[in-house]
Parts: C-alpha cells; sequence; structure tokens
C-alpha cells in the first residue's frame, strides 16, 4: 500500500483566500484523523471520522474550518477564509480501528503558508 | 484530565549517550502508551508502545519505562545514533471505548557525533 497520501505538499495562499487540504486513507482503514501542528501549540487533533461519519469536531478551532469525507478513500479540510494563524502543518492519518489497539499511520502533511 | 505533559522540550545528547524523554498523565482511565517519532518533513510514526500490565518493555535500542502509581512513562534510547535525531511524542489513549490519541508536546531530540 502507498500509504497515506496527501496533497498539496506545499500550500502558498493569501489572507481571505479558501485553501482545500485532501486525504487518502490506507485502504481498509476505516478512521481518518486530521491533526496541525505547530510549534506553539504541538500537534493537535482537529476532528476523526469513523466509517466517513464525524465523530469529534471539538478540536475544530473556528467556523472557518470544515471537513468532509464523502468515501471512504477521500477526505477534505477546508478553510474558508484563511487567516496568517492557520498557518500550520497539517497531517492526516488513518487506522483500522480504536486508538487504543491500533497503530495511526500519518501521511507526509501539507505546509500551510497563509500570507 | 485529558492532558499529556512531555519534558524536556529539547534535549542534546553525544552520540552513544542515553537520552531520557518523560511523560505524565493525570487521567487513571488511560491505558495504553504509545510513542511516536518524526523526522523532519515528515509525519509522526509509531516507534513502541506499552500497556499498563508491564513496567519496562524493550524494542531494539528503545525501552519504555512505566510507573503506573506514579502516573508516569519515559521513552530511554540505548547507544544513541546521529540517525535518532528527531521529535519523540509520547501520548495516551483508552484501549476501549476512545477511538482518539492525546499527545504530549513533543520533544526535539538531536544526537551529536
Amino acid at each position: 500500500d502507498a500509504g497515506v497520501i496527501q496533497s498539496p505538499r506545499h500550500e502558498v495562499t493569501e489572507m481571505g483566500q479558501e485553501v482545500t487540504l485532501r486525504c487518502k486513507p490506507i485502504s481498509g482503514h476505516d478512521y481518518l484523523f486530521w491533526y496541525r501542528q505547530t510549534m506553539m501549540r504541538g500537534l493537535e487533533l482537529l476532528i476523526y471520522f469513523n466509517n466517513n461519519v464525524p465523530i469529534d469536531d471539538s478540536g475544530m478551532p473556528e467556523d472557518r474550518f470544515s471537513a468532509k469525507m464523502p468515501n471512504a478513500s477521500f477526505s477534505t479540510l477546508k478553510i474558508q477564509p484563511s487567516e496568517p494563524r492557520d498557518s500550520a502543518v497539517y497531517f492526516c492519518a488513518s487506522s483500522a480501528g480504536l486508538a487504543g489497539r491500533y497503530e495511526q499511520f500519518f501521511g507526509p502533511g501539507t505546509r500551510l503558508t497563509v500570507l | 484530565q485529558q492532558q499529556v505533559k512531555q519534558s524536556p522540550q529539547s534535549l542534546i545528547v553525544q552520540k552513544g549517550g542515553i537520552p531520557i524523554i518523560n511523560c505524565a498523565y493525570e487521567n487513571t482511565a488511560f491505558d495504553y502508551f504509545p510513542w511516536y517519532q518524526q523526522f523532519p518533513g515528515k509525519g509522526p510514526a509509531l516507534l513502541i508502545a506499552i500497556r499498563p500490565d508491564v513496567s519496562e518493555k524493550k524494542e531494539g535500542r528503545f525501552t519504555i519505562s512505566f510507573n503506573k502509581s506514579a502516573k508516569q512513562f519515559s521513552l530511554h534510547i540505548m547507544d544513541s545514533q546521529p540517525g535518532d535525531s528527531a521529535t519523540y511524542f509520547c501520548a495516551a489513549s483508552l484501549i476501549f471505548g476512545n477511538e482518539k490519541l492525546t499527545f504530549g508536546t513533543g520533544t526535539r531530540l538531536t544526537i551529536i557525533p
């Protein structure tokens, strides 16, 4: 398997623009997680899905952030409008089951810079 | 209750030394404690994990020590090498009924030749 695939790898945009990050989880995995990593706050869980259904979005910072998982092989994280403080590395991860029993596999991340 | 506190924030060790990274938790319901390793430009990857029914687990040069009464666990790297230079995250979760991991803030480890 190719592992978790994220695109784009780098995104530079201007404040106010819409940004869409994409993720393809490992085939057969039924959990998908979106994380944000910054120097100040470390690795934060934004939202996760089970069988394409959002389970916990308590980590989503504001209404400007939204995530969807239309099918088992694709998810998006959208920021609209983007702000400079959204600059971070965004990771998608997937797992075959509960965190306490199954490893989470992370993608390579998308480095977002909002000017 | 859901926090995992990690220290130190950064660590520099000479090759061959034994870096030690510490984590502490409050929630006594946590019962699965993995460590993730992250190289620059990559996503974190599972390194080693422990459950609280044992006090120590070794995998190669990596050892987790677990102290259930103190609610602390630590990562030791034996015979450290420059290739071990990375950011290390501890984490915790419930073994049942909770799908997510709570991560520590990370330790940037540098092994100098």
